[in-house]
């Protein structure tokens, strides 16, 4: 079966630090880019960053960029976000996606908030 | 950043019904577009790719149109499974962007 598990989701206050994981099977995950996109709640999807097959490759939106380090081991078939001086709006459901966005993790709540 | 503008946020609508919704463009993506349902608590579900292309296991009273900054998603007869939000997406470059969302409910 082809899913992306993930974990890591967490209420932190802001200034924090959090990582996400995301655990990939069914598909040929090494050669697959992958993405994160956020969800605020009640409001609409936001894409987060994106990373290339081997990790060569990254791009993120201007919102995170220089606090979001998104990352990859292919050897354990893992994505993972690293989300570091966390803001109140930071404050949303996370995804992890496939490369041809046909495949979403459950996603993983991150809150931040003192 | 490419803006995708939906319309409407919001339809009501009754089982049966031929169900549209748009999305535009701030500029010309060609066929880069994709359309996702979403259902509350849930993931996005990947219903049309490529502006047309039907995702496998889709029913096929989903259809998708358009090129360049106008596109369309349209239920050709709407489903008591097809009441939740649809978003469009721009694929032509980073970083991607979502269209706000239309929400469809029961009339």
């Amino acid at each position: 079966e082809v899913q992306l598990v993930q974990s890591g989701g967490d209420l932190v206050q802001p200034g924090g630090s959090l990582r996400l994981s995301c655990a990939a099977s069914g598909f040929a995950f090494s050669s697959s880019w992958m993405h994160w996109v956020r969800q605020p709640p009640g409001k609409g999807l936001v894409w987060v960053s994106r990373i290339n097959s081997d990790g060569g490759s990254i791009t993120y939106a201007d919102s995170v960029k220089g606090r979001f380090i998104i990352s990859r081991d292919n050897a354990k078939n893992t994505l993972y976000l690293q989300l570091n001086s966390l803001r109140a709006e930071d404050t949303a459901v996370y995804y992890c996606v496939n490369g041809g966005m046909d495949v979403w993790g459950q996603g993983t709540t991150v809150s931040v908030s003192s | 950043d490419i803006q995708m503008t939906q319309s409407p946020s919001s339809v009501s609508a009754s089982v049966g019904d031929r169900v549209t919704i748009t999305c535009r463009a701030s500029q010309g993506i060609t066929t880069s577009l994709a359309w996702y349902q979403q259902k509350p608590g849930k993931a996005p579900k990947l219903l049309i790719y490529a502006a047309s292309s039907l995702e496998s296991g889709v029913p096929s009273r989903f259809s998708g149109s358009g090129s360049g900054t106008d596109f369309t998603l349209t239920i050709s007869s709407l489903q008591p499974e097809d009441f939740a939000t649809y978003y469009c997406q721009q694929a032509n470059s980073f970083p991607l962007t979502f269209g706000g969302g239309t929400k469809v409910e029961i009339k």
